[in-house]
């Protein structure tokens, strides 16, 4: 089974210094991973993908993710955290095994960025 | 870039009445559509996945005859949930994803800007 864990509820950090959302996964195969943002009574918008080759992803408004196979995780990340960060993260999975294209969402982070 | 709409944003109506939220794919062709459910400070639950020209595939647990979901065209699918109840207030989202072309081969969803429903 394809599936996606996210530990923390929440995330605190100061303005200026840097952030990171832990996700890890549970897959089969080798992992399309995604990272979404939503914001308040928003649909997601995607900020970036692991499909293959470099470890280290860049995305949208500055965030990166760096995939690590022996640590199934791949944690997003951002040097300098703006205010304009503050919103619901989701890490997910792409299953490529019984069902293409369903996507596995983990519970979401909470992104608090404050001045 | 891939653009979903999503309409009604927000939607009141009365117990017993039926909702009918729907989903455009704006500039490119979805073969395959999905709907999800969001309830307050939870994740994504898929509801069922439509794909043009034939009948949604719902996940388990979800009531085919509650939540009605057509996919008659390629830019087009609703949700229409039926004789609604207060239980059914949720935030519903949908997403789409193109066909083989290349900007679609690396996978991602698009997705609607979610819809409000409160059922009193």
């Amino acid at each position: 089974a394809q599936s996606v864990a996210q530990p923390e509820d929440q995330v605190n950090v100061a303005e200026g210094n840097p952030l990171t959302v832990k996700c890890t996964y549970s897959v089969s195969g080798n992992p399309y991973l995604f990272w979404y943002v939503q914001y308040p009574n928003r649909g997601l918008q995607f900020l970036l993908k692991y499909i293959t080759g470099d470890n280290l992803v860049k995305g949208s408004y500055g965030f990166e993710a760096e995939f690590n196979k022996s640590q199934t995780s791949f944690h997003l990340k951002k040097p300098s955290a703006l205010v304009s960060d503050s919103a619901l993260y989701f890490c997910a999975v792409r299953d490529k095994e019984n069902n293409f294209n369903k996507f596995y969402f983990g519970s979401g982070t909470k992104l608090n960025v404050k001045p | 870039g891939a653009v979903v709409s999503q309409h009604p944003s927000w939607v009141i109506c009365k117990s017993g009445t039926s909702v009918k939220i729907e989903c455009r794919s704006l500039d490119f062709q979805a073969t395959t559509m999905f709907w999800y459910r969001q309830f307050p400070k939870q994740s994504l639950m898929l509801m069922a996945t439509s794909n043009e020209g034939s009948k949604a595939t719902y996940e388990q647990g979800v009531e085919k005859d509650k939540f009605l979901i057509n996919h008659a065209s390629l830019t087009l699918s609703t949700l229409t949930v039926t004789s609604a109840h207060p239980e059914d207030s949720s935030f519903y989202i949908c997403s789409a994803r193109g066909g083989t072309s290349a900007f679609f081969g690396t996978g991602e969803l698009f997705f609607g800007e979610g819809s409000r429903l409160t059922v009193l």
